[in-house]
């Protein structure tokens, strides 16, 4: 199976801040790579699909790069309304393997 | 909108078993692959299983298969988990979620399992 790994697992910033987590891939997924944010007691939310599409309504300040094993989420001016754990998800042929989260906390 | 809802979670002891439904409504549940999804209390994302929009192709995660079984009746627009010999391991909240372009676009609110004597 595919193996994803998120670094790091927690990141602390400020508001205003520009952050980026990367998610690798044990092998190369091509771009079938999806962001997701999830907050707590709620189900997660897709942000970005493909590696690099927003998916509707997602703010502009998020953005995702990278393709093959090495992917970048990247969010600028950190607000508020950021500070949620985020996940990376591979889909393949045979699974849909999630990353094990970074959380993004108030400094 | 699309509305994902689950329901069947509650309390089982272990190695009983437990049916999770999933009910789809206001897209067309036929055209879109389905997935399972789990998330232990103070985890991360655990995805489980996944079945094709006719239910002829399906996929499990190592940690469930030949336990667990996802199946699909599109006539009542609905998803459903057989889960089988459970263990404490298993104890989390399951989410059912709609496939689109390779990502998880809709989640339901999640239902949740306990596996305890």
């Amino acid at each position: 199976d595919i193996q994803m790994t998120q670094s790091p697992f927690t990141l602390s910033a400020s508001v205003g801040d520009s952050v980026n987590i990367t998610c690798r891939a044990s092998q190369s997924i091509s771009s079938w790579l999806a962001w997701y944010q999830q907050k707590p007691g709620k189900a997660p939310k897709l942000l970005i699909y493909k590696a690099s599409f927003l998916d509707g309504g997602v703010p502009l300040r998020f953005s995702g790069s990278g393709s093959g094993t090495e992917f970048t989420l990247t969010i600028s001016s950190l607000q508020p309304d950021d500070f949620a754990t985020y996940y990376c998800q591979q889909y393949n042929s045979y699974s849909r393997t999630f990353g094990q989260g970074t959380k993004v906390e108030i400094k | 909108e699309v509305q994902l809802v689950e329901s069947g979670g509650g309390l089982v002891q272990p190695a009983g078993s437990l049916r999770l439904s999933c009910a789809a409504s206001r897209f067309a549940f036929v055209s879109y692959e389905m997935n399972w999804v789990r998330q232990a209390p103070g985890k991360g994302l655990e995805w489980l299983s996944s079945i094709s929009s006719s239910g002829a192709t399906i996929y499990y995660a190592d940690s469930v298969k030949g336990r667990f079984t996802i199946s699909r009746d599109n006539a009542k627009n609905s998803l459903y988990l057989q889960m089988n010999s459970l263990r404490a391991e298993d104890t989390a909240v399951y989410y059912c979620a709609r496939t689109r372009i390779a990502a998880f676009d809709y989640w339901g609110q999640g239902t949740l399992v306990t596996v305890s004597s």
